[in-house]
């Protein structure tokens, strides 16, 4: 099992400049997430899909699309880029979204930089 | 969903045990307490959670006071691979974890 894999691992982009981050997992996780984590912060969430075909906002959606292309793979978009887009991006899943069983796995992240 | 607050940051000797406190004074009756910690750079990595209960697994122990107000995650024989930034969280029905910045603990040899 690879857990949650996250590609790429760095990114330098322009300003204005679109990207996707890909997000897979092999646990057979209903529930993805993405997240953003700035220095010194804790984690902030982006958007989540509770289950394959739906997708809803979290605390900092905007600037950010996303796609849950099947059971596996969440995807998320910059349409054009920001330097407060400068980030650490983590995708993680879980069994479902409920409490108690809401146990998050996180891949090793995205380190982005926006010029 | 409550809001926690955790001191800054903590330091521990080699083999004995780390206590890192969590007061969550606003809990609602239905809000679990779970604890997460992130090595370095790495993505967040679950420990434990708990409703009421005190709860241990191979990582740890949780303890939460009668009133549920605060917790206490104990390592029983911290090693220097524990040092890391440590997140008590509550959540509840709502579909978010709220991150607060967590616990640096450094475990000195």
């Amino acid at each position: 099992n690879a857990g949650v894999t996250q590609t790429p691992k760095f990114q330098v982009l322009k300003t204005g400049q679109s990207m996707t981050l890909q997000c897979a997992q092999d646990m057979n996780h209903n529930s993805m997430y993405w997240y953003r984590q700035d220095p010194g912060m804790g984690l902030r969430l982006i958007y989540y899909s509770a289950s394959e075909g739906t997708t809803d906002k979290g605390e900092v959606p905007n600037g950010y699309n996303v796609s849950r292309l099947n059971k596996r793979e969440f995807s998320l978009r910059l349409e054009s880029a920001a330097p407060s887009q400068t980030s650490v991006y983590f995708c993680a899943s879980s069994p479902q979204r409920q409490v108690p069983y809401n146990e998050q796995f996180f891949g090793p992240g995205t380190r982005l930089t926006v010029l | 969903d409550a809001k926690t607050t955790q001191p800054p940051s903590m330091d521990c000797a080699e083999g004995r045990a780390a206590n890192l406190p969590c007061n969550h004074s606003t809990i609602s009756g239905n809000e679990y307490v779970y604890w997460y910690r992130q090595i370095h750079s790495q993505g967040p990595q679950y420990i434990i959670h708990g409703l009421k209960n005190n709860e241990t697994n191979e990582m740890a122990s949780l303890i939460i006071t009668e009133d549920r107000k605060s917790s206490t995650l104990i390592l029983p024989h911290a090693t220097l691979r524990d040092t890391a930034v440590y997140y008590c969280i509550v959540w509840g029905s709502n579909y978010q974890l709220i991150w607060g910045a967590g616990t640096k603990l450094i475990i000195k040899p």
